[in-house]
């Protein structure tokens, strides 16, 4: 089983959409979760840190259940800009290195 | 620029052949990591710098890889008889201390590696 499982999609949406993405992971001592964002054949960017009470950025919500071992990103009214590949990032234990998902793909049309 | 720099950015080379990727960090971070990304994989972590500690190699996936950062900043990947499934995007990344727990990794563009 992988250390963090994403569906690849992809995702079609129509503009102003809302969807949503899921990531399981499988390590119960991991302690820091994040997305990431990776336009095509771009690098990697922090879209956002993921905390156990839930956190909101514009028309982003990421959240954390920590008994079902699952984080999730809730993007609301989806902009043609949006398309790109979602990664969930998981640090197990304070180490030093995130173990990245294989990401989910976001295809937002008119 | 101030962000990561990779070089370079394309390397096409034949089987068996040695590859060098550098990686120029962002100035000021302590860490730096080299992840690679095969077509449709997620990204696989390799090695770890951290100022002057031992690096945390545990991801390297044979012998025939190592890396060097020297004087703290610029770092080095290099491949050893490159096989075709090393053909990947190497990308390296650059936090301060502590980057992996804020989560706040700065990655450059990578060099895509086609081995033939």
């Amino acid at each position: 089983r992988k250390e963090v499982e994403q569906d690849p999609g992809p995702f079609n949406v129509p503009e102003g959409a809302t969807v949503a993405f899921n990531c399981t992971y499988s390590n119960s001592a991991s302690q820091s979760f994040f997305w990431y964002r990776q336009d095509c054949r771009k690098e990697p960017k922090l879209l956002m840190s993921v905390y156990s009470s839930g956190n909101e950025d514009g028309r982003f919500t990421a959240q954390l259940n920590r008994a079902s071992q699952y984080i999730s990103l809730l993007i609301r009214d989806s902009k043609l800009s949006d398309s790109a590949t979602y990664l969930c990032v998981v640090n197990r234990g304070g180490g030093n290195k995130l173990t990245f998902g294989t990401g989910t793909q976001l295809k937002v049309e008119l | 620029g101030a962000g990561v720099s990779q070089s370079p950015s394309n390397k096409v080379t034949e089987k068996g052949k040695d590859v060098e990727l550098r990686c120029d960090p962002i100035s000021g971070h302590t860490a730096l990591y080299w992840y690679r990304q095969s077509l449709g994989q997620g990204l696989e972590f390799l090695i770890y710098f951290q100022g002057n500690s031992a690096p945390d190699k545990s991801g390297l996936p044979s012998d025939r890889f190592s890396a060097e950062r020297t004087g703290g900043s610029v770092s080095t990947l290099t491949i050893q008889r490159t096989q075709q499934e090393d053909s990947a995007v190497y990308l390296c990344a650059s936090s301060e201390q502590g980057g992996a727990n804020t989560g706040e990794l700065f990655f450059g563009e990578g060099s895509r590696l086609t081995v033939l």
